[in-house]
């Protein structure tokens, strides 16, 4: 029990375009699903948290604008990187905590984000 | 501020043991995650610490002591899978959910 899939698990863009990551939650409900990046040999580093039904909390440093996220559902959050550059390349991850198992998080696989 | 230390690298041998260890400085604490973190993929649940004490789960165990901010992870009987990062995570005070990770500690196995 208790997984979380995230879709694509890597994508090539060109710089300018904009890509849109899936993460769901696929045998329980989760209250909350927080975004992750993380560079090279480097920690997590939290983006934003997201709450269904309303607009996510995003970190200190983290662009709303430019990393849109969208929670529709009790298993479903998308993260869109907009108009993405070189920079914005890395591997981006997805956690969601169960709604009667508030203390755990589990992650998604991850998608590798290569911006051309 | 908040802040999570651990060391960077560790090497042990096939079949030893070896103890990774995580001291925590917050406003607060709501407990102690460790998470395992092979090369190129997602982190993975190793155990939850709320109270002092040691949580044998298997060859892991994690022992807390809320009084030092300070916290290890045992691995016994290494293999070469092993081989990975190991995340030390503090669930912070302002939240139930939100979590203050420390950078991790790259463990290399050796025959």
């Amino acid at each position: 029990g208790a997984v979380v899939s995230q879709h694509p698990s890597w994508v090539i863009c060109k710089s300018g375009t904009s890509v849109k990551i899936e993460c769901r939650s696929l045998d329980f409900q989760a209250t909350t699903m927080f975004w992750y990046r993380q560079f090279p040999k480097q920690s997590l580093m939290l983006m934003a948290t997201s709450n269904e039904g309303s607009k996510a909390t995003y970190e200190q440093g983290v662009e709303k604008d430019k990393f849109l996220i969208n929670h529709a559902s009790l298993t479903l959050s998308t993260l869109t990187v907009t108009s993405a550059h070189p920079e914005d390349s890395s591997f981006y991850i997805c956690s969601a905590s169960p709604m009667d198992q508030s203390y755990e998080q589990y992650f998604g696989p991850g998608t590798r984000l290569t911006v051309t | 501020g908040q802040n999570i230390d651990q060391p960077t690298e560790m090497t042990a041998t096939e079949g030893a043991i070896v103890q990774i260890n995580c001291t925590y400085q917050t406003s607060g604490f709501n407990g102690l995650f460790w998470y395992q973190q092979h090369a190129g993929e997602a982190p993975t649940f190793l155990s939850y610490n709320v109270l002092d004490g040691l949580e044998e789960k298997g060859r892991f165990s994690s022992f807390l002591s809320r009084s030092k901010g300070y916290s290890y992870l045992l691995l016994k009987e290494l293999q070469m899978k092993d081989s990975a990062s190991y995340l030390c995570a503090v669930r912070a005070p302002d939240s139930n959910y939100q979590l203050i990770w420390g950078a991790g500690t790259k463990l290399i196995i050796k025959p």
